[in-house]
This record gives C-alpha cells, sequence and structure tokens, in this order.
C-alpha cells in the first residue's frame, strides 16, 4: 500500500538546536515535497525533490535545508531552530512533473514546537 | 504571486444539508485539487478537476478555467464530513502545490 511515513511525529525543541524531520515514502515516486501549515498561512512549500541527491527551494526555505539521500528517503534540517519555525510539517511525494493530474500522498504531519 | 482564496473560511450546518466551498485564483491551473484535512490529521485527495465537472459519491467538484474558480458541493452532508477541505493549484504542472487557507466545515447532527 502506498505510504508516506514522517519521523517523529511530535518534536519539542530548544532554540538554537538542531532538528531533523525524517520522510519515507514506498510509493516509488520521483518527487517529494515538504510543507508547513500555519493558521492563516495554509500549507506552503519550504523545499522539494525530484529525485535521489536533488533538492530545491521553494516558496519559505529560509532557515531550512533539505537532503534526499535516496528515492525513499528526504528529510528537512533546521540547523538553529527559532520559535518562528514551530509548526506542523507535512512531507508529500508525487509523481514526476508532467504526468497528469495525480495528487501528492501525504504524510501524518510532523508537530514541531520550538521552545 | 500566486494565490489561492477559498470561501467561506469556515461553515456550519445541519446534518442533511448541502455545503458549496469556492475557490478562485490568481492564475491558470494546469491542476486543481481538493483535499480533505480531518481536524488534526493529514490531507487526502478528493478531486483533481483543472476543468469540466466531476463527480464522486456525494462530492461535485466544478471548475471555471478561464474564470479561475472552482467550487466544490458535497450534497447530504454527514457529521463525519466536518474537516477542512483545501483547494491546490499547481500553475505550472511541476507537481508544486500552493494551497488556500481552506474552508473548514462543521455538520451538526
Amino acid at each position: 500500500e502506498a505510504a508516506v511515513t514522517q519521523s517523529p511525529r511530535n518534536k519539542v525543541a530548544v532554540t538554537g538546536g538542531k532538528v531533523t524531520l525524517s520522510c519515507n515514502q514506498t510509493n516509488n515516486h520521483n518527487n517529494m515535497y515538504w510543507y508547513r501549515q500555519d493558521t492563516g498561512h495554509g500549507l506552503r512549500l519550504i523545499h522539494y525533490s525530484y529525485g535521489a541527491g536533488s533538492t530545491e527551494k521553494g516558496d519559505i526555505p529560509d532557515g531550512y535545508k533539505a537532503s534526499r539521500p535516496s528515492q525513499e528517503n528526504f528529510s528537512l534540517i533546521l540547523e538553529l531552530a527559532t520559535p518562528s519555525q514551530t509548526s506542523v510539517y507535512f512531507c508529500a511525494s508525487g509523481d514526476a512533473r508532467g504526468r497528469g493530474n495525480q495528487a501528492p500522498l501525504f504524510g501524518e504531519g510532523t508537530r514541531l514546537s520550538v521552545l | 504571486g500566486q494565490q489561492v482564496q477559498q470561501s467561506p473560511a469556515s461553515l456550519v450546518l445541519q446534518e442533511g444539508e448541502n455545503a458549496e466551498l469556492q475557490c478562485n485564483f490568481s492564475s491558470t491551473a494546469t491542476q486543481l485539487q481538493w483535499f480533505y484535512q480531518s481536524p488534526g490529521g493529514s490531507l487526502v485527495s478528493l478531486l483533481s478537476n483543472p476543468s469540466g465537472t466531476k463527480h464522486t459519491g456525494r462530492l461535485t467538484s466544478t471548475t471555471v478555467t478561464k474564470e479561475r474558480r472552482s467550487s466544490l458541493h458535497i450534497s447530504s452532508s454527514q457529521t463525519t464530513d466536518s474537516g477542512t477541505y483545501l483547494c491546490a493549484i499547481d500553475p505550472y504542472n511541476q507537481g508544486k502545490l500552493i494551497f488556500g487557507q481552506g474552508t473548514k466545515l462543521s455538520i451538526k447532527p
């Protein structure tokens, strides 16, 4: 069954600390995405990837890095976490661009609190 | 930049009533998706409808591309329909979705 799995599901971090959010997909999708969801802003794209070894900046990349070591895994890294990065983070995977109207599949989300 | 506006922001209905949700977007959308998000949950795709009318179960989506608007009609609403409905477009068919802020739907028994 197609799946996108995020870990951890909940995380409390301290300001200035390093946080890594992990995402694994078993869908054999080329594309993977990281979004954050905040009240009043909907979901916003942070970073995305078109395949292993590639990462691209989304609409709000500042303060975040991404890593795509393999087809299945895509990580979001906060090197120096700040309270403004408190949010719910969603990972998604999808087909390569130009391939029809299939929606991406989303993970369950990671709730991050930076204190 | 690209924008997606959804209305109303929230909607409260009695079970059995019909719901009408609106989505307006500022550019041509090669792809338009409607998602459902349960309270505190993940997103689930409901319909992909970049143009025309599509039906699935009690859901009907109508997208008028040249007017840059889409609607989602839920007939005979049920309490389990409660949650947030999100509209998203992909202007360049690159798989990068731009989301609206959602409509929070509450169905009372």
